[in-house]
């Protein structure tokens, strides 16, 4: 059974950055595509950008540009979501998910979420 | 881009049903068949509980159905049961390429 199995919990100092990693179980990146979703305390879901390693294509909300970075590494299978310059509101608990062939399907595997802390 | 619209929070009696709207634009809910619904319970991954508009994944109860017209779509519970109070989030892909949730629905069973 494929899984989607993210790192442990981080704490980080304002102005840090984090990386969040997201390793397939079981199974291969390259037929998915891998998006982050983050929900802070209180707040919905977000989509934060998507990447589709078989054509090594990123896309990122525009909120996020140039503050994420998403990658692939596919003799590991591992998928990696990188937050530059966090800030307190920034704390959330962040999820990697993955759509079949593409940003255009639904979400049908996700991981456990990885709750990341931003704190003085 | 703002998130797609969606009601704060929705009840109803158990065994009635309720529709959660999903209000977007011609950009994303209104351009593209690629609608989908999300159940998520606190502590848990959220779930996929409608995608492309109106499919329901094997597994998911047909208590649960998708539509759409125009830039709305709606996700209709029926036959409400305790166990379907929930969060629920619709997401469309966009004009962008990228993808873009709903608010959240509180569901609540009174």
């Amino acid at each position: 059974q494929v899984q989607l199995v993210q790192s442990g919990p981080e704490v980080k100092k304002p102005g840090s950055s984090v990386k969040v990693s997201c390793k397939t179980s079981g199974g291969t990146l390259n037929t998915y595509a891998i998006s982050w979703v983050r929900q802070a305390p209180g707040q919905g879901l977000e989509w934060m950008g998507g990447i589709i390693p078989l054509f090594g294509a990123t896309y990122y909300a525009q909120k996020f540009q140039g503050a994420v970075t998403i990658t692939t590494d596919e003799s590991t299978n591992t998928a990696s979501m990188e937050l530059s310059s966090l800030r307190p509101d920034d704390t959330a608990v962040y999820y990697c998910t993955r759509s079949y062939s593409g940003l255009k399907t639904h979400f049908d595997l996700w991981g456990s979420g990885t709750v990341v802390t931003v704190s003085s | 881009q703002s998130a797609l619209t969606q009601p704060a929070s929705v009840s109803g009696s158990p065994g009635q049903s309720i529709t959660i709207t999903c209000t977007g634009t011609s950009r994303d809910v209104g351009g593209y068949d690629s609608v989908s619904w999300y159940q998520h319970l606190p502590g848990e991954a959220p779930k996929v509980m409608i995608y492309e508009v109106t499919n329901r994944p094997s597994g998911v109860s047909n208590r649960f159905s998708g539509s759409k017209s125009g830039n709305t779509a709606s996700l209709t519970i029926s036959g409400l049961q305790a166990e379907d109070e929930a969060d629920y989030y619709c997401a469309s892909y966009t004009r962008f390429s990228t993808v873009l949730f709903g608010g959240g629905t509180k569901v609540t069973v009174l």
